[in-house]
């Protein structure tokens, strides 16, 4: 069964404007992680927020906030003030309690490109 | 603070070859991961480790590939015999524990099976 499921293939956003990446997820546990990973071409991974599901409040950093919807197995993460070095991949990670020692599994991924 | 380690970044071999992969996590990190991200896809865990011991590899083709973590700190991923569809980014993580913690990844190791 698919754990992360990201809809969105590709994203096209203008410099300086947010961009919303959905992320849905399934698990029936009420103790996970969901964490938001980049991946430029370059290729490395770069971790960039982290939501517990029981933290209370969304996570943010910096320009990099995560739209954490519960109920509704979501967490977006959501880019302000787009900038051109945002043009990546970006995958979407849940720590699966479900499996021992918490397997981290990745989902399809969103190719977000920012426009001059 | 050293980040994960991976070498070689670029790997060509023909098929039914053998090639092997060597990481060096984050000093102090207790779980390794070895990804296998094939071209336009999301990266699939292949083996977990907790120090030297494997807690997953329930995704790991065990007829071809072979991972080891001796004592608890570097680790190295083996592909034999290689196959055309084995081409991918091999990616390798680490991670202070497997509870609730990001994973750092290392660059990468980009292999070619022709």
């Amino acid at each position: 069964a698919q754990k992360i499921t990201q809809t969105q293939p590709g994203m096209f956003v203008q410099e300086k404007e947010a961009v919303t990446l959905d992320c849905t997820y399934d698990t029936s546990d009420p103790s996970y992680g969901l964490f938001w990973y980049k991946q430029p071409s370059s290729g490395e991974m770069i971790f960039l927020i982290y939501q517990g599901s029981y933290d209370q409040q969304n996570a943010t950093e910096g320009r990099y906030s995560l739209n954490f919807q519960k109920a509704r197995k979501s967490a977006n993460l959501v880019i302000s003030a787009s900038q051109l070095g945002d043009s990546a991949m970006y995958f979407c990670a849940m720590r699966d309690p479900n499996t021992g020692f918490q397997k981290l599994v990745f989902g399809t991924g969103t190719r977000l490109l920012v426009s001059p | 603070e050293a980040g994960v380690a991976q070498s070689p970044r670029y790997k060509i071999i023909e098929k039914r070859q053998s090639v092997a992969f060597w990481c060096n996590p984050i000093s102090g990190h207790a779980t390794l991961y070895w990804y296998q991200q094939i071209l336009g896809q999301g990266p699939k865990l292949l083996i977990q480790f907790q120090n030297n011991g494997v807690v997953d590899d329930s995704q790991l083709p065990k007829d071809r590939f072979s991972a080891e973590r001796l004592k608890g700190v570097d680790s190295t991923l083996k592909i034999q015999p290689a196959k055309l569809e084995d081409s991918a980014v091999y990616l390798c993580a680490s991670s202070l524990a497997w509870v609730n913690t990001e994973a750092f990844f290392g660059q990468g190791t980009r292999l070619t099976v022709v």
